[in-house]
């Protein structure tokens, strides 16, 4: 079975802090994902990665940044949190499949930002 | 315009019945459309995908219309483990999936 492990399950942190979310996946899979999801928004794309050291921007990147210096290793970093990015965070993982391509997800960040 | 819509429900049935769920895309060069399921404050997991001709697993029945850009998903006696959030789940391309906000289902005994 895909594994895709969070480091953290809940996280507490204050305004203006500096906050790493960690993903590993252990099935060599190229593409990695960092979601947010939110009630009434769905899932939100904050950034992707296809390869090591490459990274996209999704359709919410902005307070975010992201770094990919292993395969199986992706991380989100919000340089500054904020009230407004308390959220679930979800990490997935696909390997290309030529337009089948399946996310694999983790079990999920709940961070809140006071 | 939301590129995945669904009815956010609550559908309320009782154990035993049948219940459908539908989805419309936005986008018609989307190529493959999966369904998900959410149980509360877990992570969405693989339901199944969805192919033309439709296909089956179990109790659950999957449909796609290409030309009205059309999903739906068919549980039929239903269990009380079926109740979750379902997520309509379209894929672009390799890295372009895009999510329903949801369709909760609450099964009752």
């Amino acid at each position: 079975d895909v594994k895709v492990t969070q480091s953290s399950r809940y996280l507490v942190k204050r305004t203006g802090e500096k906050v790493f979310l960690e993903c590993v996946q252990d099935m060599d899979h190229e593409n990695m994902f960092w979601y947010r999801q939110d009630p009434g928004l769905g899932l939100r794309l904050i950034y992707f990665s296809y390869d090591v050291k490459m990274k996209e921007k999704g359709d919410i990147p902005e307070g975010y940044s992201v770094s990919r210096e292993k395969k199986e290793r992706f991380s989100l970093i919000l340089e500054s949190a904020s009230t407004n990015q308390t959220s679930m965070y979800l990490c997935a993982s696909s390997f290309p499949a030529g337009g089948d391509e399946k996310l694999f997800f983790g079990s999920g960040t709940q961070l809140s930002v006071l | 315009r939301k590129e995945v819509e669904q009815d956010p429900g609550p559908f309320n049935v009782p154990e035993g019945a049948t219940v459908a769920f539908n989805c419309t895309y936005s986008n018609s060069a989307s190529q493959s459309f999966f369904w998900y399921r959410q149980d509360c404050r877990k992570e969405p997991k693989l339901l199944m995908s969805v192919y033309s001709s439709g296909n089956e697993d179990g109790r659950f029945t999957a449909q796609l219309n290409r030309a009205s850009q059309y999903i739906s998903l068919l549980i039929r006696d239903s269990k009380l483990s079926d109740s979750a959030t379902y997520l309509c789940v379209v894929n672009i391309n390799f890295n372009k999936f895009y999510f329903g906000s949801g369709t909760k289902l609450n099964v009752k005994p």
